[in-house]
């Protein structure tokens, strides 16, 4: 069954630093989406993605985040300087062009991303 | 803007039949879904409803009431596998139109216990 990946598993990096989170979404879907998950909180919208641009983003999203997809295959979440407070399980999730009759989101297993 | 409530915690027994609760308040409407998500896991998919009523899958069931901005998710014949975080989630289409994102609860903990 086609999975969205997303890599690394875990990222640890120190404050100030740029981050890139990759996400591989499942082939056929054209809605891309990045949430994160503070420890033991509710997942949170950041920005979804649709043909080449970003089509939502939340009040998260602010300017020090950055979203592309170089090429067919990959979407990328860029950091640009990370915070403390960045810290949090990122997870990308993906939808297909129809979302059908149950508008199912497909979520990644994530990023753990601990900023130090 | 949009918010929904969940209680925080549930416990149940295995083999029992547990019923988790969700509230929403938003400005437009959409639909309501349910993933589970396992500890250190990925939210999965297991329900949604767009209109009033019962949509049942399996030992899982998912009911919402539009006029009362409520729904809740039915799990049947626990099993302990079952333990995990449900959040319910709304497509708030007055955030956009098309790919509308998930606004999450905050999630309901469920520990099944022999």
């Amino acid at each position: 069954e086609p999975e969205v990946t997303q890599t690394p598993s875990h990222q640890v990096t120190q404050m100030g630093q740029e981050v890139i989170l990759r996400c591989v979404p499942i082939s056929n879907h054209l809605y891309f989406y990045w949430y994160r998950q503070i420890l033991g909180q509710k997942v949170e919208f950041l920005v979804s993605f649709y043909n080449n641009e970003i089509s939502e983003k939340s009040e998260i999203f602010d300017d020090q985040f950055s979203v592309e997809r170089p090429d067919g295959s990959n979407f990328t979440l860029k950091i640009r300087s990370t915070k403390l407070e960045d810290s949090a399980m990122y997870f990308c999730a993906s939808s297909p062009l129809q979302a059908g009759e149950n508008y199912e989101q497909y979520f990644g297993p994530g990023t753990r991303l601990t900023v130090t | 803007g949009q918010s929904l409530e969940q209680p925080s915690e549930v416990t149940a027994v295995e083999g029992a039949i547990v019923q988790i609760n969700c509230t929403y308040q938003t400005s437009g409407f959409y639909g309501l879904s349910w993933y589970q998500q396992h500890d250190g896991g990925a939210p999965t998919f297991l329900s949604y409803n767009a209109l009033d009523g019962l949509e049942e899958t399996g030992r899982f069931s998912s009911f919402l009431s539009r006029s009362d901005s409520y729904g809740y998710l039915l799990l049947q014949e626990l099993q302990m596998k079952d333990s995990a975080s449900y959040f319910c989630a709304v497509r708030d289409r007055s955030i956009s139109s098309g790919n509308t994102p998930l606004v999450f609860g905050k999630g309901t903990r469920l520990s099944v216990i022999a």
